[in-house]
């Protein structure tokens, strides 16, 4: 089914660790983001990219890199995990960057880190 | 930064009543966006709005672009068990194309 695909679905990690969170979309879209989500707080996005090879802060960068090689893929790394990263992690999409047509979110990544 | 209040911030109604909730900024949008999200699920676009005063229709919900471009409200009528979840607003921030800022959600129980 076309859609943006997360994986993993869950994730433990400790305190230092480093890790990925891949985001795939097979819609041919040109924009995609990444949003973490915690309790009480809404959505706030991490990064964004318009496009292949370019990326953008967003409202809380710290702590994430991202790379935009092709436009199917938009991974997030985590640098040096810490606890204040736990949280749920969305990735969308959509065909512009204006989100005309709204985005299309992944089920996400539910991240702890102890 | 820029900040969407979103009321009531949770709700329990009847089956078969309407439900009626808004979004509310300091800021002027450009564009304003309402979602679903389901438990264990990323959030879903039901209603997208483009233009001041604009009142769009999606099946049994409703949703108004404020006058002012500093709010949005989104009705649902005759509510029903499978309506339960959280709703979020989001406005397109003028400062960014790509930028949508997020409310902090409503969530819906309905009793049956």
């Amino acid at each position: 089914n076309a859609g943006v695909t997360q994986t993993p679905k869950f994730q433990v990690l400790k305190t230092g660790q480093s890790m990925t969170l891949q985001c795939a979309q097979d819609m041919n879209h040109e924009y995609m983001s990444w949003y973490r989500q915690d309790p009480g707080m809404g959505l706030r996005l991490i990064h964004y990219s318009v496009g292949a090879g370019i990326t953008d802060q967003g409202e809380v960068p710290n702590g994430y890199n991202v790379s935009r090689s092709t436009t199917e893929d938009f991974p997030l790394r985590l640098l040096s995990a810490a606890p204040s990263q736990t949280s749920v992690y969305f990735c969308a999409s959509s065909y512009s960057g204006s989100g005309h047509g709204g985005y299309t979110f992944g089920s996400g990544t539910r991240l702890t880190v102890v | 930064g820029q900040q969407l209040n979103q009321s009531p911030q949770s709700m329990f109604i009847q089956e078969g009543e309407d439900v009626s909730m808004n979004c509310t900024s300091s800021s002027i949008f450009n564009t304003w966006l309402w979602y679903k999200q389901d438990p264990g699920e990323g959030p879903v676009l039901l209603i997208a709005l483009y233009k001041a005063g604009e009142l769009t229709s999606n099946g049994r919900l409703t949703a108004q672009f404020g006058i002012t471009r500093k709010d949005s409200f989104l009705n649902i009528s005759a509510s029903i068990p499978s309506d339960v979840g959280i709703y979020f607003c989001a406005g397109q921030s003028p400062s960014g194309t790509y930028k949508y800022i997020f409310g902090t959600g409503t969530r819906l129980k309905v009793l049956a």
